[in-house]
C-alpha cells in the first residue's frame, strides 16, 4: 500500500527558479527522507527529517514536516538544469509491527529544469 | 570503495526460466531490501532482510525467493519468470533499522525483460 504521495507528479521550470514538491501520508511516522532518481539509475539519499522536528536544511534543500496535517514539502533553491530528477519521499512507520522496519516509498515528483 | 551493486544490469529471459539478480555490498550494512519499480507504481518493497539468515516479505513477494547466508550478499530469485515481473529491480542496504532507520544506500538497479 502507497503510504506517502507526492504532488505534483511533474515539474517544469526555469533555471534560478525555486521549485517545491510535496508529499502526503497516511500513518504515524518516526521518520520521512527524501530521495532522489536520475534517470537510469539507483535512488540516492538527500535528506532525512524525524517526526519532532518541523524543519531542516542542507545545501539549497529545504524540507519541512507538519506532522498534524501528516504531510512535507521539498523546496529546491535557485535550481539548476543538473537537479532534473525524480523525487521521492520515503516514510518509516511507527510502530510497524515489530522490529524490523520497512520504508515505504511514494510515486515521485518528475523534475525537469529548462536551462 | 564499491559500495552496493547489482549484477547483471541488463537481462532478457523467457516466461518460466528461473533467474537470479545477484546484490553484494561491501559496507556490512545489516539491512538489505530489494525492490521493483513500475510506471505509476513507484518503488515497491518485495523482501527485505535484518541480519543474515532473516528475510521477511514486503508488499509484492509473491513469485520472489530471497536468501541471505553472507552479510554482504542478498540474491533475489524469480522461480519461474512472468511476463508481469518485467521491470527495474533495485537492491539497497542500510545500517540500522527498526526504529532507528537511517539512509537507504541504492545500487544501480537491473532492468529484466521477460518474453
Amino acid at each position: 500500500s502507497q503510504q506517502g504521495e507526492e504532488d505534483p507528479q511533474a515539474l517544469s521550470i526555469q533555471e534560478g527558479e525555486n521549485a517545491t514538491m510535496n508529499c502526503s501520508y497516511k500513518t504515524s511516522i518516526n521518520n520521512l527522507q527524501w530521495y532522489r532518481q536520475n534517470s537510469g539509475r539507483g535512488l540516492v539519499h538527500l535528506i532525512l527529517i524525524r517526526s519532532n522536528e518541523r524543519e531542516k536544511h542542507s545545501g539549497r534543500l529545504r524540507v519541512t514536516l507538519d506532522t498534524s496535517k501528516k504531510s512535507s514539502s521539498l523546496l529546491i533553491t535557485a535550481s539548476r538544469a543538473a537537479d532534473t530528477a525524480s523525487y521521492f519521499c520515503a516514510t518509516e512507520e511507527e510502530d510497524s509491527g515489530g522490529s524490523n522496519y520497512k520504508l515505504t516509498f511514494g510515486k515521485g515528483t518528475l523534475l525537469t529544469v529548462n536551462p | 570503495d564499491a559500495g552496493i551493486t547489482q549484477s547483471p544490469r541488463y537481462k532478457i529471459t523467457e516466461t518460466g526460466r528461473q533467474v537470479t539478480l545477484m546484490c553484494h555490498q561491501t559496507w556490512s550494512h545489516s539491512y538489505m531490501f530489494w525492490y521493483r519499480q513500475d510506471l505509476g507504481h513507484g518503488l515497491r518493497l518485495i523482501y527485505y532482510s535484518a541480519a543474515a539468515d532473516i528475510t521477511d516479505k514486503g508488499e509484492v513477494p509473491d513469485g520472489y525467493v530471497v536468501s541471505r547466508s553472507k552479510t554482504e550478499n542478498f540474491p533475489l530469485t524469480l522461480e519461474s519468470a512472468t511476463r508481469s515481473q518485467t521491470s527495474v529491480y533495485f537492491c539497497a542496504s542500510s545500517e540500522l533499522g527498526g526504529r532507528h532507520q537511517e539512509t537507504q544506500y541504492f545500487g544501480p538497479g537491473t532492468r529484466l525483460l521477460v518474453l
